[in-house]
């Protein structure tokens, strides 16, 4: 099955500064790899998604890459403030048929942002 | 509209005691997923229903795990003879369609602690 790895584990940033999270998986079939944010307590929630035909994606300060042949792809949060600090996990869907839309998680990475 | 909901939030029972955990996805969506997150790591899928029938129930740890959805909309996951390892916070997650790639809108969760 699919194995999803996420890096780094815990990610200390300077408010301003850029963020970056990296994930690989194993499954080249996947096709779908959403980013969620999930706050202390709270539910996770979709931030972004890319699909396996678009190499990147952008919505205002966070932006997704994505490279099909290394299998890997990276969350990037530009002039980051606090409210970014929260764990964010990457996802990634297998195409087999009968999965339908599992999502496999990766570990989750801690994000702090200091003012 | 109202989003995924979960009941009960907090869950306390004995070991060897047997629970109920509730899910109410979206009006409309078809498919339901659960997945358990313990403390520090990413969610793990338990299993995933196509209307009222379980269309992957490979995520399921043991055979003391079983969940339902009569009627395609409501979801109870049920956990006979609870052990202490079994303390995890449980996410139920629902989506439009079965096929085809679609947002998983996340629950608050059940965090279930057995004692």
């Amino acid at each position: 099955g699919e194995n999803v790895e996420q890096h780094p584990s815990t990610l200390s940033v300077q408010e301003g500064d850029s963020a970056v999270i990296k994930c690989t998986y194993s499954d080249s079939a996947s096709n779908y790899f959403p980013w969620y944010k999930q706050e202390l307590g709270k539910r996770p929630q979709l931030i972004i998604d890319i699909r396996s035909n678009v190499g990147e994606k952008k919505d205002q300060r966070i932006a997704v890459t994505l490279n099909k042949t290394a299998k890997h792809f990276s969350l990037h949060i530009t002039e980051t403030q606090p409210e970014d600090s929260a764990v964010y996990f990457c996802a990634a869907r297998s195409m087999i048929k009968a999965a339908g839309n599992k999502l496999t998680f990766g570990g989750g990475t801690r994000v702090l942002v200091k003012p | 509209g109202a989003g995924v909901s979960q009941t009960p939030s907090n869950k306390v029972t004995e070991k060897g005691k047997y629970v109920e955990l509730r899910c109410d996805p979206i009006s409309g969506h078809t498919a339901l997923y659960w997945y358990r997150q313990s403390l520090g790591q990413g969610p793990e899928f338990l299993i995933y229903f196509q209307g009222t029938g379980a269309a992957d129930d490979s995520g399921l740890p043991n055979d003391r795990f079983f969940a339902v959805r009569p009627e395609g909309s409501v979801s109870t996951l049920k956990i006979q003879r609870t052990e202490r390892g079994d303390s995890a916070v449980y996410l139920c997650a629902s989506s439009p369609l079965a096929g085809g790639v679609h947002e998983q809108y996340f629950g608050p969760g059940t965090r279930l602690t057995v004692t």
